[in-house]
């Protein structure tokens, strides 16, 4: 069966750079959900979108942003990057009229230098 | 005080022992509650998720749900070297609401 498909699978970016995370849902599935992992932590709710609306927020900072696409791709901007923000990035995938089951992608690594 | 706790662990057990593992939630509007097993570096992969009160059972897995004493837990029976994981308990409160996760029992499962 197909999955949450998150890209890229790692990435390094240098402080104040700006990072772009890609994650293509399951198919059929309408909502996406972003979480934040750092290291020996449990993941934490970032933002979510549904029909390309953003249906809630989380512990997100100002210099992040995110939005969803008509074919329901999302993509999370990340500007200033700082150290503290390197983490495990998962996406995850449900249908809103189906079960209120969340997939997660496999998730990007990115390391702030 | 967390939303979801869980006992951090390690819990370990022997190979073709029974694993219990523990989540109690604090928001009694918890809808929805789900069992991610990670492996480290991985991503969380959805074991189970149950609903209603009682027990839910897949294969080897069996889930419990005590609304009355917000109270989850997660049984694996035959456990294997395979299950040795950290497990996260995670619950919403409503259809396509965000997940809110425990810090995750670490499972050992020893030959």
């Amino acid at each position: 069966a197909a999955g949450v498909i998150q890209s890229p699978r790692h990435l390094i970016k240098e402080k104040r750079e700006t990072a772009t995370l890609k994650c293509y849902p399951i198919p059929r599935h309408d909502t996406v959900y972003w979480y934040q992992q750092g290291p020996g932590q449990d993941p934490q709710f970032l933002i979510s979108f549904y029909e390309k609306m953003q249906s809630d927020k989380g512990s997100i900072p100002d210099r992040f942003s995110a939005q969803q696409f008509s074919d329901y791709h999302s993509e999370l901007n990340m500007s200033s990057l700082e150290l503290g923000d390197s983490a495990l990035y998962f996406c995850a995938s449900s249908h809103r009229q189906g079960t209120y089951e969340q997939y997660f992608g496999p998730g990007t690594r990115l390391t702030v230098t | 005080q967390k939303e979801v706790e869980q006992n951090s662990g390690p819990l370990s057990v022997p190979e073709g022992a029974i694993a219990s593992l523990n989540c109690t939630y604090s928001d009694r509007g918890s809808q929805s509650f789900f069992w991610y097993r990670q492996y480290s570096g991985k991503s969380p992969e959805l074991i189970m998720s149950i609903y209603s009160n009682g027990d839910k059972e897949d294969g080897r897995f069996t889930a419990q749900l005590n609304k009355a004493s917000q109270y989850v837990s997660l049984l694996i029976r035959d456990s294997q070297p395979s299950d040795s994981a950290t497990y996260l308990c995670a619950v919403n409160t409503g259809t396509a609401s965000k997940l809110t996760f425990g810090t995750g029992t670490r499972l050992q499962v020893t030959l």
